[in-house]
């Protein structure tokens, strides 16, 4: 079954502290894995992507196929990184996507 | 073109009336997916097209729930005979296969409220 869990529904830090939103997949192949943002009012976008292995907005996530997670970083939180963040995994080659229940994510100033 | 859009944004609805939401996604791209989030879930997975093909439904796709893509653009999703249980907000997204990319870019939704 294909699935995904991300554990905090909700996570609140101060700004300039490290942020560390949680993913777990369940997928039997070699899934590929994203992160997607929604910010205020706005629509649903992507983050990043494991394949492209690139750091957006400060954010890192690195693959872990031994724990099956795909955790979404950030050394230093600013204000505007609040807002909802979605893990969600898809089949090789443009499949639709298994999204997790996401984590709203709000910096303190 | 300056992304996805869908119309309506907000659907309201009695129950048993049929509801048609259209989406039309950016200029070229080959793959229009539907999903549903309701609140506090991530979104899931409906249908999606290749052109003018229905490639794949989910199983949260039942008989009154109907979607097409005639011509390989815009897409219209049908749903006959709501239930408070449709009261969702309904996501289309693009993507163009064939870039190697494969990303999925979402329009803003449109909300449907069943009384």
């Amino acid at each position: 079954a294909q699935r995904v869990t991300q554990p905090e529904k909700l996570l609140s830090v101060f700004k300039g502290a490290p942020v560390e939103l949680k993913c777990n997949y369940s997928y039997s192949g070699s899934p590929e894995l994203f992160w997607y943002v929604q910010y205020s009012r706005q629509r649903l976008q992507l983050l990043l992507r494991h394949i492209s292995r690139e750091s957006i907005k400060g954010f890192t996530a690195d693959l872990n196929k031994g724990e099956t997670s795909f955790h979404l970083k950030k050394p230093f939180a600013q204000e505007e990184d609040s807002a909802m963040y979605y893990c969600a995994l898809s089949g090789q080659g443009a499949q639709k996507l298994v999204f997790g229940q996401g984590t709203r994510l709000t910096i303190n100033p | 073109d300056t992304g996805v859009s869908q119309n309506p944004r907000h659907k309201i609805t009695k129950r048993g009336q049929n509801v048609t939401f259209r989406c039309d996604p950016i200029s070229e791209h080959n793959r229009l997916y539907w999903y549903r989030q309701t609140l506090g879930q991530g979104p899931e997975f409906l249908t999606y097209f290749q052109n003018e093909a229905q490639l794949e439904k989910s199983r949260l796709l039942s008989d009154r729930f109907s979607a097409e893509r005639p011509k390989g653009s815009f897409s219209t999703l049908e749903i006959q005979r709501t239930e408070q249980g449709d009261s969702a907000m309904y996501l289309c997204a693009s993507s163009l296969l064939g870039t190697g990319t494969y990303e999925q870019y979402f329009g803003p939704g449109t909300r449907l409220t069943v009384t």
